[in-house]
């Protein structure tokens, strides 16, 4: 199946710095990546849609000025969280889209994921 | 509000048995239909996935789509322990946008 990479798998920061989170497609050409967060025993909330050379599309009260997406590339997006904070801390996973999107080619498979830590 | 509805179990069944995991969805335009099992602390991987009605069969899981009811659901037969997981359903609506949506999951217990 479709390998992404997602790094690093856990991170420790101090309040008000900021995270990069980079997730990959493998053996792949992305052209949409999903990027969510996922608190202790609760379900994945969807933070923003990206799509290769263009803006991220965010969810409903997610900040972009705090969660910065980039996806430079078709193999490439990038998660920033800036000036980070401990209600920050979560489960943060990526998501890739292989191909384009018709009705029989939209499974997503998902990064290993990233645990930040905010202390 | 296009919505997945999962019954959050736990579902506990002895291994050996078959285990059987449902989804029902709101939007009657939806196209495709994925099962993925997440193991707690890790991200979810996916088992299934279903485009149309009836059933899918790989390995020991099984899928099964009905649109007319809406509703899709998963069998794991000869449950094992190690298929003790979050199983989440997910459904991509009609619309064009393609983005899945995730219904909360159910957790599966297989005991010996």
């Amino acid at each position: 199946g479709a390998v992404v990479s997602q790094h690093p798998s856990w991170v420790i920061c101090k309040s008000g710095t900021s995270v990069k989170i980079e997730c990959r497609s493998l053996d792949f050409q992305a052209t949409t990546m999903f990027w969510y967060r996922q608190f202790p025993k609760q379900s994945l909330m969807l933070m923003a849609t990206s799509n290769e050379g263009s803006k991220a599309t965010y969810e409903q009260g997610v900040e972009k000025d705090k969660f910065l997406i980039n996806h430079a590339s078709l193999t490439l997006s990038t998660l920033t969280v800036t000036s980070a904070h401990p209600e920050d801390s979560s489960f943060y996973i990526c998501s890739a889209r292989v191909g384009y999107p018709d009705r029989l080619n939209t499974e997503a498979f998902f990064g290993q994921g990233t645990r930040l830590t905010v202390v | 509000q296009k919505e997945v509805e999962q019954n959050s179990g736990p579902l506990s069944v002895p291994e050996g048995a078959i285990a059987s995991l449902n989804c029902t969805y709101s939007d009657r335009g939806s196209q495709s239909f994925f099962w993925y099992r997440q193991y707690s602390g890790k991200s979810p991987e996916l088992i299934m996935s279903i485009y149309s009605n009836g059933d899918k069969e790989d390995g020991r899981f099984t899928a099964q789509l009905n649109k007319a009811s809406q509703y899709v659901s998963l069998l794991i037969r000869d449950s094992q322990p190690s298929d003790s997981a979050t199983y989440l359903c997910a459904v991509t609506p009609s619309g064009g946008s393609y983005i899945p949506t995730f219904g909360r999951g159910t957790s599966l217990i297989v005991h010996p």
